[in-house]
């Protein structure tokens, strides 16, 4: 039940174009859901983050689209551009302040 | 505001030595993680803190591993003995109070390798 499943664990989009990462949570208590995005030698950053009490969050090119029936929400990231190139990990967190993290997208943008 | 702070930032050491990861917490931040990340398993919680108190050590693989919080500003996680199979980077996060949607800031990591 503390699982988050992410897909897939890799993408490539040219330059431009859309790219979505999938995820899909079990346990009903998670009620912050957020997207972290992390570059090669680094620590993952977090980029956008949504609750369930509402069903899109959009900042700039990045959008988080939720699915509370579903138990599932994505990130999609418009007009993607090379510098967008990085493994990005969707995560669920409850009361208790952890998160537990998909086991990473890594995102390839060729220009 | 001067982030996590991990060292060392790298580690190569012999197997069955004892290795130990220090951190750095943000000032003024009351929850604390250590993650673990490989390929093969993603990001892993292996230990979290709040106000310096262990919550949940679950994640933590064996008791060849051990993690302290001695005080708000300081936090060790100690591999003794090590094993090639602990090659890993090693995250200390922290964030500012332990309910859901506050930010968890991560440090650069520890990259260990055990040989």
């Amino acid at each position: 039940q503390q699982q988050v499943k992410q897909s897939p664990q890799s993408l490539i989009v040219q330059k431009g174009g859309i790219s979505i990462i999938n995820c899909a949570y079990e346990n009903t208590a998670f009620d912050y859901f957020p997207w972290y995005q992390q570059f090669p030698g680094k620590g993952p950053a977090l980029l956008i983050a949504i609750r369930p009490d509402v069903s899109e969050k959009k900042e700039g090119r990045f959008t988080i689209s939720f699915n509370k029936s579903a138990k599932q929400f994505s990130l999609h990231i418009m007009d993607s551009q090379p510098g967008d190139s990085a493994t990005y990990f969707c995560a669920a967190g409850g009361s208790q302040g952890n998160l537990i993290f998909g086991k990473g997208t890594k995102l390839s943008v060729k220009p | 505001d001067a982030g996590v702070i991990q060292s060392p930032r790298h580690e190569v050491t012999e197997m069955g030595q004892e290795v130990t990861l220090r951190c750095k917490p943000i000032s003024g931040h009351n929850s604390l993680f250590w993650y673990r990340q490989t390929m093969m398993r993603g990001l892993e919680l292996l230990i979290y803190f709040n106000n310096n108190v262990p919550i949940d050590d679950s994640g933590m693989p064996e008791d060849r591993f051990s993690a302290k919080m001695p005080n708000a500003s300081f936090s060790t996680l100690k591999i003794q003995p090590s094993e090639p199979r602990d090659s890993a980077v090693y995250f200390c996060a922290s964030s500012s109070v332990p309910n859901s949607g506050n930010t968890i800031y991560f440090g650069e990591g520890s990259w260990l390798t055990v040989v």
